[in-house]
């Protein structure tokens, strides 16, 4: 069975800094990688994917994560956090063989401040 | 773009009495419709696969009687919450593919039983 993990749970920055999330998944085969945001209040928005190629995927907002096939992880970055980072964020994994159903890590809230 | 409309965004009802969620993809038609449960402050959880035409596939641990889902049409899935207790209460979002594998997400509904 498919599973996600973020390892951080709560993360605070202050404004500026550089920002990197944990996900590492579990899975034997062939697999689609997601990162959502949920700002509060708000429904959840994708901020990018990874079905194939090129490892490094560039997102919304500045968001960028890399692929590592070898260590199983998809780790989120953003070089330089604004105040309007604060949200909730979310890595998912899908796969054909379960039907593209999304299994979301626990979310890791991230606080930016000035 | 594609569209995923979900109908109520809220609904408070009395316990034991029973609920529905609509589900809508607006603009393209989809086969297959996932639900989630979402508690405050936790990740999203898989409640089950709602297939067009077929009996909907749920997770271990959701009760199917109690979450009645009907996928009667290619753009209409729908969610029954029966007797619903105030444990039910949650953020219920549902979610469809579309071309090229692209999830969207509804709104989200936000039951409250009391």
């Amino acid at each position: 069975a498919q599973s996600v993990s973020q390892h951080n749970h709560h993360v605070i920055l202050s404004e500026a800094a550089s920002l990197e999330l944990g996900c590492n998944y579990s899975y034997g085969g062939t697999v689609n990688l997601f990162w959502y945001v949920q700002y509060p209040g708000q429904h959840l928005q994708l901020l990018l994917k990874y079905f194939s190629g090129d490892p490094l995927v560039k997102g919304i907002k500045g968001f960028e994560a890399e692929f590592i096939k070898s260590k199983f992880s998809f780790n989120l970055r953003k070089p330089s956090v604004q105040w309007s980072d604060t949200a909730e964020y979310f890595c998912a994994v899908n796969a054909r063989d379960s039907g593209y159903a999304l299994n979301f890590g626990k979310g890791t809230s991230l606080l930016v401040t000035p | 773009g594609a569209v995923v409309s979900q109908h109520p965004s809220r609904v408070i009802c009395k316990s034991g009495t029973s609920v529905k969620i609509e589900c809508r993809s607006l603009d393209f038609q989809a086969t297959t419709m996932f639900w989630y449960r979402q508690f405050p402050k936790q990740s999203l959880m898989l409640m089950a696969t709602s297939n067009e035409g077929s009996k909907a596939t749920y997770e271990q641990g959701v009760e199917k009687d109690k979450f009645l889902i009907n996928h009667a049409s290619l753009t209409l899935s729908t969610l029954t919450v029966t007797s619903a207790h105030p444990e039910d209460s949650s953020f219920y979002i549902c979610s469809a593919t579309g071309l090229g594998n692209t999830i969207y997400f509804g709104e989200g509904s936000w039951l409250t039983v009391v």
